[in-house]
């Protein structure tokens, strides 16, 4: 699986959006960028997940560059429960077995009121 | 909205003991797996589970630790003679399959050897 850089930690205001940058330069063409997050504890969340187009759901937005080497999860209205750890990941989508989820350290984002 | 159940939430033990750690995936999911978090530390992989096999395992997972999925609704991790370092957050997770790839995590067991 390809390496990914993420920032340590970001602040953000309530309410305001929340730009989470990931690089990942050696991202081969059968992989997939996935977001997921961790607030204090918890299990992992998923988030979202993405190839080359950019894709929204209910929780968040992820912009992928047209070369594919970097990407960024959109937060649009950071709350005080968004507060968590971000993970970057990417990883190859077909595996007969199953797809282990290798964590990074992530991204610590304090959203602050 | 379905979600993966974890029991107990917090397990203590003495060093030496035997522990079966208990999960209940997401109901029609396909794939099962175990993590764990050393306090303060990254997530790290242990084990995959699928078609009642393990299809991948870390180097974490040595001989003393084992899954099985009993009755086609718990899944379940065993760690034969717990060590202090076995001390962390274990964590169950489920995929539904092949075509959707997303893991959807319990909220963990504290294990805690002494």
């Amino acid at each position: 699986d390809a390496k990914t850089t993420q920032p340590p930690s970001m602040d953000c205001a309530e309410g305001r959006a929340a730009n989470l940058p990931c690089n990942h330069s050696t991202i081969s063409g059968n992989e997939y960028v996935y977001w997921y997050r961790q607030i204090h504890s918890q299990g992992p969340q998923y988030i979202i997940h993405g190839l080359k187009n950019n894709e929204t759901n209910e929780m968040a937005s992820l912009i992928i560059t047209e070369d594919r080497k970097s990407s960024t999860l959109i937060l649009p209205h950071a709350t005080l429960r968004d507060t968590a750890v971000y993970y970057c990941i990417v990883r190859v989508a077909e595996y007969a077995g199953g797809f282990k989820t290798i964590f990074g350290a992530g991204t610590r984002l304090f959203v602050k009121a | 909205e379905p979600e993966v159940t974890q029991t107990p939430s917090h397990q203590v033990t003495q060093m030496g003991q035997e522990v079966i750690l208990r999960c209940v995936p997401i109901s029609n999911h396909l794939y099962f797996y175990w993590y764990r978090q050393i306090l303060g530390q990254k997530v790290e992989f242990l084990v995959s589970f699928y078609n009642n096999e393990i299809s991948e395992k870390s180097e974490i997972f040595d001989d003393q630790f084992s899954v099985e999925r009993p009755d086609g609704s718990n899944f379940t991790l065993k760690i034969r003679s717990t060590k202090l370092e076995d001390s962390a957050m274990y964590f169950c997770a489920s995929s539904p399959g092949l075509s959707t790839y997303e893991q959807y995590f319990g909220p963990g067991t504290r294990l805690t050897v002494t």
